[in-house]
């Protein structure tokens, strides 16, 4: 069975930093491009980043560009988002979610909540 | 504001079928494929259609996609109680080299 798995969120101050992991398992990681996808409380979702399979290609929302890392070990299944300079509007449950040759996510993990805050 | 635009809300009897318009641009939907998502309350977003107009395994053949132009289509035939959820549409904009979702489209089913 396919399966993501996030963790590493949590309460952070604004200005700091936080780093987010998703481990993967059911298949072979290395061959699929990963994204990391955020939803605020009550609203919509919005792309973060996207990381092809071997790293050559990233992708950053212009919300995130230059304070958030989107990185991976296919070593270790897992897709990483370092994020620096936390604000307030960063407050969201992070999806990590597998990339299809169409531009499209499937499957998605369950979420972990990020809350910037003082 | 969204990129793509999607009316906030639709809503149907059961057994009904309903569509919900996903309206872009050639630098996005023209030139990409699109996908929908359902997104169940409390729940993670799930895909319902891809590339357009394909089912993953295991979506009921109830969920079409369709796409003309800079505009697609979800429709939902024999709408069900548990059909009620929130619906994106979602694609790759050439322009913004970004991904981009619809501001999404609440489905009620009375």
């Amino acid at each position: 069975e396919v399966q993501l798995v996030e963790s590493g969120g949590g309460l952070v101050k604004p200005g700091g930093s936080l780093r987010l992991s998703c481990a993967a398992s059911g298949f072979t990681f290395s061959s699929y491009s990963m994204n990391w996808v955020r939803q605020a409380p009550g609203k919509g979702l919005e792309w973060v980043s996207s990381i092809s399979s071997s790293s050559s290609y990233i992708y950053y929302a212009d919300s995130v560009k230059g304070r958030f890392t989107i990185s991976r070990d296919n070593a270790k299944n897992s897709l990483y988002l370092q994020m620096n300079s936390l604000r307030a509007e960063d407050t969201a449950v992070y999806y990590c979610a597998r990339g299809g040759s169409g531009s499209y996510y499937f499957p998605w993990g369950q979420g972990t909540l990020v809350t910037v805050s003082s | 504001q969204s990129v793509l635009t999607q009316p906030p809300s639709v809503s149907a009897a059961p057994g009904q079928k309903v569509t919900i318009s996903c309206s872009g641009s050639s630098s996005n939907i023209g030139n990409n494929y699109v996908s929908w998502y359902q997104q169940l309350p409390g729940t993670a977003p799930k895909l319902l259609i891809y590339d357009n107009n394909k089912r993953p395994s295991g979506i009921p053949d109830r969920f079409s996609g369709s796409k003309s132009g800079t505009s697609a289509t979800l429709g939902i035939t024999g709408l069900q109680t548990g059909d009620e959820a929130d619906y994106y549409c979602g694609t790759w904009d050439s322009s913004l080299s970004a991904a981009v979702f619809g501001g999404g489209t609440q489905l009620t089913v009375l």
